[in-house]
């Protein structure tokens, strides 16, 4: 099984809310990541968990707060967020992050910031 | 540091007939490739990968992608489009030394007509 579940599918907030974005694997996978997708564009890299320890953070702005609570679980906190965060936000895992392994992505969620 | 061009930002093909998209990478060493599928508003789906080895690479639904070291690319086939291939392809690179960060290219909107 090489599915990535997120919720919600998706999410309206305003700019002085406080949400949080869902992931979570049961492949056993020890690496997980978040991505941004804006339409017509190819994905890109926030955050990088490996063995639940961040391990990059492509200086994301701090109104986007990563979490890492277990091997299985991915959060995006979101605080604070700007009209131009809408996007389609995407989480991966992979089998641990070293080297170049295959990563899986879960469906997405559609975050619209009004 | 690596990049992954797709020359074609749209192609449309027919149904039946044969379909190529074109990547071009660019990295120093030996690289990791992959192509994924996406359907409107959905998470990407993997559709085949290389590593080493046989230079020909088969993947799923009847997808087949080829790795030309001396070109510099690893362009994706299909002998016979369905309508259900309509979707945006991504090509990426990953890097052993970059910590498993994957780069996209820009992407091939394909659409297929009846």
């Amino acid at each position: 099984d090489t599915e990535v579940t997120q919720t919600p599918k998706h999410l309206v907030m305003g700019m002085t809310n406080k949400k949080s974005l869902k992931c979570e694997q049961h492949m056993g996978h020890r690496a997980m990541y978040w991505y941004k997708q804006k339409a017509k564009k190819p994905p890109e890299l926030m955050f990088v968990y490996s063995y639940e320890k961040l391990s990059i953070n492509e200086s994301v702005p701090s109104r986007f707060s990563p979490e890492c609570p277990n091997s299985s679980l991915l959060n995006l906190h979101l605080h604070a967020l700007q009209p131009e965060d809408s996007a389609l936000y995407l989480c991966a895992s992979s089998q641990d992050g070293v080297g170049t392994d295959t990563q899986y992505f879960g469906p997405g969620t559609r975050l619209t910031v009004l | 540091a690596q990049s992954v061009t797709q020359p074609d930002i749209h192609i449309t093909v027919s149904e039946g007939a044969s379909l190529e998209l074109r990547c071009n990478y660019s990295y120093g060493a030996t690289p990791y490739l992959f192509w994924y599928v996406q359907s409107p508003g959905q998470g990407l789906q993997l559709l085949l990968k290389y590593f080493s080895g046989d230079t020909l690479v088969q993947g799923i639904k009847g997808f087949e992608a080829e790795f030309k070291r001396s070109q510099s690319s690893f362009n994706l086939r299909k002998p016979s489009v369905h309508w259900s291939d309509a979707a945006e392809y991504f090509c990426a690179v990953g890097a052993r030394a970059a910590g498993n960060k994957l780069t996209f290219g820009g992407g091939t909107r394909v659409l297929v007509k009846p």
